[in-house]
């Protein structure tokens, strides 16, 4: 069975890169018909689609973002990366990596268990 | 952007009740570019239905899904204790970027 896990810094502050991996198992990122994604969930609000890597290398992201956000893959780790430069308080959020399953349209049908990003001074 | 716009915001109901959401798209989109999750203190969201219709492999045929264009409508038919959440619907597809609505959630009366 597909599982993701997410690993990150838990703390920062401002005007640092951010750097988050998933880990996935169970199944290679290099499956076609996939993409890989990268959603945000600031406390107690909604959520945000930062951006998406396909198994091609093609990405997309999030026009809000995307001057500030990159997602690669590495198919020799099994792993996908977001990094997000010049963060502010305003990208404490719990981060969220997920797959986007093409066979259904690209709904979100696996999702990691998502990690605390705290940005403080 | 397509902006999706959930409502109510909150849904207060009794167990065993039917639950109504909406979810009302900026333009028209396609049918099988529209999901719905669930979401639960703590954890991640767990997706229920995609394709507008369709409901996601283990998920309770009380669950269901439609609509079509700019609306589209999530039900519960009978609430169970487990079922009191927030929902969040999505877009997704060939048309970036993707977006989810801003959530209703569903609250025991």
């Amino acid at each position: 069975q597909l599982q993701l896990d997410e690993s990150g810094p838990g703390r920062m502050k401002p005007s640092e890169t951010l750097s988050l991996t998933c880990s996935v198992s169970g199944g290679s990122i290099s499956s076609s018909s996939y993409y890989w994604g990268w959603i945000r969930q600031p406390p107690g609000k909604g959520l945000e689609w930062i951006g998406s890597v396909y198994y091609t290398g093609t990405t997309h992201y999030n026009p809000s973002l995307q001057s500030r956000v990159t997602i690669s893959k590495d198919t020799s780790k099994n792993q996908f990366s977001l990094r997000l430069r010049s963060v502010t308080a305003a990208d404490t959020a719990v981060y969220y990596c997920a797959r986007p399953n093409s066979m259904i349209g690209y709904a979100f049908d696996v999702w990691g268990h998502g990690t605390m990003v705290t940005v403080s001074s | 952007e397509i902006v999706l716009t959930q409502s109510p915001g909150t849904l207060s109901l009794s167990p065993g009740e039917a639950a109504t959401l909406s979810c009302r798209a900026s333009q028209s989109i396609s049918y099988m570019y529209l999901s719905w999750y669930q979401q639960k203190p703590g954890q991640a969201p767990r997706l229920l239905i995609h394709g507008a219709s369709s409901r996601a492999t283990g998920i309770p045929d009380r669950f269901s899904g439609s609509g079509s264009g700019t609306d589209f409508t999530l039900t519960i038919s009978r609430l169970e204790p487990e079922d009191f959440a927030l929902y969040y619907c999505q877009h997704y597809g060939d048309t970036h970027p993707w977006t989810f609505g801003q959530g209703t959630k569903v609250e025991i009366k």
